[in-house]
């Protein structure tokens, strides 16, 4: 199973948006609403962000969302604040039960 | 609060085995699907192995298939992954992570804060 492709790195000022993408295939992102979004902080373990392509788990700030179209997901950021300064990875269940990961973006809050 | 606590990992030399632990507190353990996902030194993460929350299905990456074996007790809330004839490509944070539901979908959600694994002679 081949990771899903994310961007290497994004960057945004403070209060603009940014948009990460995460493409796989109609095996995986294009064949299942089952795309998940994670922060990872230096030293620290991933933080679910976004789940079943848009949906939000309770406590994360309403700037994060997600969308699906065809075989490409995304994560828009709105409002960038410092402590979004971040890496992102994406993830997708596959046509095999099995899931997959993207290669994961580094965000950086100029 | 939920709580998930890792314990096992270490260095063992190539061709080595280690079983992995994770101690689940706070939520019915036998509701959630479970998985195994690793990040190597400075990398991406890379999920590595799930299992349903009664244990009776379970799932594992190609890179780790016929030498990784996830199980639960549901009786003790814990989650193991037995891992045989390790490499050097194994060398990794290990991390268990709580599924939002009994089938493995991939929302994680908390993770443990990962035991590292570290395979080299």
């Amino acid at each position: 199973q081949s990771a899903l492709t994310q961007p290497a790195s994004v960057s945004g000022s403070p209060g603009q948006s940014i948009t990460i993408s995460c493409t796989g295939t109609s095996s995986d992102v294009g064949g299942y609403n089952y795309v998940s979004w994670y922060q990872q902080h230096p030293g620290k373990a991933p933080k679910l962000m976004i789940y079943d392509v848009s949906n939000r788990p309770s406590g994360v700030s309403n700037r994060f969302s997600g969308s699906k179209s065809g075989n490409t997901a995304s994560l828009t950021i709105s409002g960038l604040q410092a402590e979004d300064d971040a890496d992102y990875y994406c993830s997708s269940y596959t046509s095999s039960s099995t899931l997959v990961f993207g290669g994961g973006t580094k965000l950086t809050v100029l | 609060e939920v709580q998930l606590l890792e314990s096992g990992g270490g260095l063992v030399q190539p061709g080595g085995s280690l079983r992995l632990s994770c101690a689940a507190s706070g939520f019915i353990f036998s509701s959630y699907a479970m998985s195994w996902v690793r990040q190597a030194p400075g990398k991406g993460l890379e999920w590595v192995s799930g299992i349903s929350g009664s244990g009776g299905s379970t799932y594992y990456a190609d890179s780790v298939k016929g030498r990784f074996t996830v199980s639960r007790d549901n009786s003790k809330n814990t989650l193991y992954v037995q891992m045989n004839s390790l490499r050097a490509e194994d060398t990794a944070v290990y991390y268990c992570a709580k599924d939002i539901s009994s089938k493995t979908r991939g929302r994680f959600d908390p993770w443990g804060q990962g035991t590292l694994v570290t395979v080299s002679s």
